[in-house]
Order: C-alpha cells, then structure tokens, then sequence
C-alpha cells in the first residue's frame, strides 16, 4: 500500500519561528510537492521537485523554501513564520508517466497555526 | 476567473438520491482530468480519473466535454459514506507539474 507521511499532524508556532515540515514517501516517486489548503481556495502549490536537489517554485512560493536531500523526503521550510501562513499543509508525491496523467499520493497533512 | 471552477455546495441529498457535479477549466490546452475525494479532516485521494469517452466506476460516471471545457461527477444511489468534499483536478502539463485543484464540492448524505 502507498504510504505518504507526514511529520506532525498539529503545529502551533509563534510569528518569526523558522518551522519545518518534513514529508517522507515510501513509493519510490520521483515527484513530489508542497500545498496548502485553505477554505474556498482549494489547493495551491508551493513547490515540487522532480528529483534530488532538485526544485521548482509553484504558484505561491514566496515566504517558504524546501529542501530535497533524499528521494524519499521533501521538507518544506517556512523561515520566518507569519499569521497569514497558518493553514493546512499538504505534501503529495507521484511517478512520472509518458503522459500527464500520474496519480498524487497525499500524506495526512499538517495543520499550522501561528500566533 | 479560476483555472478550475466548481459549485462549493453544499449539496444535501437523502439516501438513494442522484447528485451531480459540474466542473469547468479554462485552459483549453488540458491535457488529463481527474475527481479526488477529501473526507473531513484527512487529504484528498483519487477517485476515478476522467476520459474522453466518459468512464464508470459502480454507482460513479465521470464525462468530459473538451469543446464545452466541462467536467461531470455523476452519483447514483448515494450513500450516507459518500458524504465527503469532491475535488476535480486538471492537469495542463506533463509531469503532473501544473496541476490545478478546484475548491471542492460539499455533499451531505443524510438518512
């Protein structure tokens, strides 16, 4: 069975704390990505990465940062925490396929709350 | 506009009811269309992905109309246990890179 996992299923953290998510896939994916959710606004993508050391901003990436040492792990890093990052976060990560059309695998995502 | 529209609901719907799903995308160059499912509080998984030629999947159809950029879910016998959060999701490139996500659609099954 597929298995996307997520370091911490609650967070709370304090304005300008550096905060660390961590994502772990046990499938093998070359692909992998960083969303957050929030009410109305469906999932936005921060960053993926489709290889080791390799990264690709989405369509929100400013205020975070992500780190992919090992295939298997992609962390998201928000430096300086801020109100308006308080949301749910989810990672995701997939096989790249000779189309467009390879199934995401989601963790259990993590929901953050800065003071 | 959004990439990706849908009707947020909720839909309140008695068991056994048919409910069904609109979807609209923008960009004309999508390439592959997919509907996820998203319970309360956990993260979306896959429901059924969408081809041309429309598809089913037990008491699930998904359509697709390329010329009209439309996306249907359509649910038959509905079950308290189909209460979730649908999402339909389009990709516009290869790779799974630009993915886009609609907000979601509400259903409520009640007894």
């Amino acid at each position: 069975d597929v298995k996307v996992t997520q370091s911490s299923r609650y967070l709370v953290k304090r304005t300008g704390e550096k905060v660390f998510l961590e994502c772990v896939q046990d499938m093998d994916h070359e692909n992998m990505f960083w969303y957050r959710q929030d009410p109305g606004l469906g999932l936005r993508l921060i960053y993926f990465s489709y290889d080791v050391k390799m990264k690709e901003k989405g369509d929100i990436p400013e205020g975070y940062s992500v780190s992919r040492e090992k295939k298997e792990r992609f962390s998201l890093i928000l430096e300086s925490a801020s109100t308006n990052q308080t949301s749910m976060y989810l990672c995701a990560s997939s096989s790249p396929s000779g189309r467009a059309s390879e199934t995401q695998y989601f963790g259990p995502g993590t929901r953050l709350l800065v003071l | 506009r959004k990439e990706v529209e849908q009707d947020p609901g909720p839909f309140n719907v008695p068991e056994g009811a048919t409910v069904a799903f609109n979807c609209t995308y923008s960009n004309s160059a999508s390439q592959s269309f997919f509907w996820y499912r998203q319970d309360c509080r956990k993260e979306p998984k896959l429901l059924m992905s969408v081809y041309s030629s429309g598809n089913e999947d037990g008491r699930f159809t998904a359509q697709l109309n390329r010329a009209s950029q439309y996306i249907s879910l359509l649910i038959r016998d509905s079950k308290l246990s189909d209460s979730a959060t649908y999402l339909c999701v389009v990709n516009t490139g290869t790779g799974g890179f630009k993915t886009i996500f609609g907000a979601g659609t509400r259903l409520f099954v009640k007894a």
